[in-house]
């Protein structure tokens, strides 16, 4: 069956570091997503990728975070300079349709621990 | 702003019961909502949907029950079996917007 792979699955780093969370989605999905959830909290949505632009963005998704699709199979989030409270596990989704409209799929995730 | 709640963060219910989780909403623009299920070290897992224009659907053990008037909705499970221990999380959307989660509520059914 087909599936959403995450790598690393665990990263440790100092704050003020550069990171890059690596996914590759179902190969025949056209909607990509990040979303986040900080230890005991909710799911929380990041950003929304599609036709290899951001479709949707939330408050949360500011100047420090970029994603990218650098060639047909990774989809890849970049935290420029890490802080403490960035640390969470990061999920990758995709689907073959709108969100709104069918399910995600989401990858295992990637625990980002920031020191 | 906890537009999708799930009050209850956990759920003790013995096999073979009936298992009930709760999920209440504030937006009234959400159409469109779905059960999550999330296995320790794994990714949430679809598990069943409901459109705004029905007020149940059913999938095998599974039943999802919405409530609109009331803005709440709930997914039953029966029979509840072990292997359904995990943490469940609701997702509402509104039009073409993303999914918003609620914080789950972990299940844990006792042989």
């Amino acid at each position: 069956e087909p599936e959403v792979t995450q790598t690393p699955s665990h990263q440790v780093t100092q704050m003020g570091q550069e990171v890059i969370l690596r996914c590759v989605p179902i190969s025949n999905h056209l909607y990509f997503y990040w979303y986040r959830q900080i230890l005991g909290q909710k799911v929380e949505f990041l950003v929304s990728f599609y036709n290899n632009e951001i479709s949707e963005k939330s408050e949360i998704f500011d100047d420090q975070f970029s994603v990218e699709r650098p060639d047909g199979s990774n989809f890849t989030l970049k935290i420029r300079s890490t802080k403490l409270e960035d640390s969470a596990m990061y999920f990758c989704a995709s689907s073959d349709r709108g969100a709104n409209t069918g399910e995600l799929f989401f990858g295992e995730g990637s625990r980002l621990t920031v020191l | 702003d906890q537009q999708v709640k799930q009050n209850s963060p956990s759920l003790s219910v013995q096999e073979g019961r009936i298992s009930i989780l709760n999920c209440d909403y504030t937006n009234s623009m959400f159409d469109y909502f779905l059960w999550y299920k999330k296995y320790p070290a794994e990714g949430p897992t679809f598990l069943i949907s409901i459109s705004s224009i029905k007020d149940k659907n059913e999938d095998g053990r599974f039943t999802v029950f919405l409530n609109k008037s009331a803005k709440h909705l709930s997914l039953h499970i029966v029979p509840s079996q072990p292997g359904d221990s995990a943490v469940y999380f609701c997702a509402a959307s509104a039009g073409s917007y993303i999914p918003t989660f609620g914080r789950g509520t972990s299940l844990i059914v006792h042989p």
